[in-house]
């Protein structure tokens, strides 16, 4: 039972272009949602997050979105660099689910911003 | 400043085998989560702990345990290893029992 869907696999764009990468969810329970991105050989690394009662956080190049009504997030790269060539993934979770504060992860999307 | 440190990076172990695996966290983190990431998959949520109790556990079989110590590192430990536990084990660690992790790079276990 995914209750996180990256149906994008892949995704390949042009240096300087915006990058869109999309997260569906199921659970209405989930209350905060998280971006990672992950390098070969390494650990995610946080990116943004956003709160269920907002519907867009913004930091830098990245903006998060969030459609609760259709349980849809994106992330918005803009301008896509080289270097973020990556693997995305869209995390949520909600503190009222259990006493844990664990992350359900999506299955990735990667991300090639062509030069 | 140090982030979280895993040890070891890789792993080759034999089917029915013993495994441990190890965290430290961030300076001043007092919680360590547990995830295990397939070949292309996400991460899989296995534990949380925080000031050395667990606080939740994800969907895995006996075989996984884990505990903290009062130094707030933390081990993971599966036993009679099986092929499909060969995955990425990510060790994330947070000031409180909260949403701000910091994943370390991991450790790659390969059951052979």
């Amino acid at each position: 039972d995914q209750q996180v869907k990256q149906n994008s696999p892949s995704l390949s764009v042009q240096e300087g272009r915006i990058s869109i990468l999309n997260c569906d969810y199921t659970n209405s329970m989930f209350d905060y949602f998280l971006w990672y991105k992950k390098y070969p050989a390494e650990g995610p690394t946080f990116l943004i997050s956003i709160s269920s009662i907002k519907d867009k956080n913004e930091d830098g190049r990245f903006t998060v979105f969030l459609n609760k009504s259709a349980k849809h997030l994106s992330l918005h790269i803009v301008p896509s660099q080289p270097g973020d060539s990556a693997v995305y993934f869209c995390a949520a979770t909600g503190v009222r689910m259990d006493s844990s504060y664990k992350l359900i992860f999506g299955s990735g999307t990667r991300l090639l911003v062509r030069p | 400043d140090a982030g979280v440190t895993q040890s070891p990076t890789h792993l080759i172990k034999t089917r029915g085998q013993h495994v441990t695996l190890r965290c430290s966290p961030i300076s001043g983190h007092k919680s360590v989560s547990w995830y295990q990431q397939v070949l292309g998959q996400g991460p899989q949520f296995i534990f949380q702990y925080y000031e050395k109790e667990e606080r939740g556990r994800g969907n895995f079989p006996d075989r996984f345990s884990a505990r903290q110590f009062p130094n707030y590192s933390s081990e993971l430990n599966v036993n009679a290893l099986l092929l499909g536990d060969s995955a990425l084990y990510l060790c994330a660690s947070s000031p409180d029992a909260n949403y701000g992790y910091t994943f370390g790079s991991g450790t790659r276990l390969t059951v052979v």
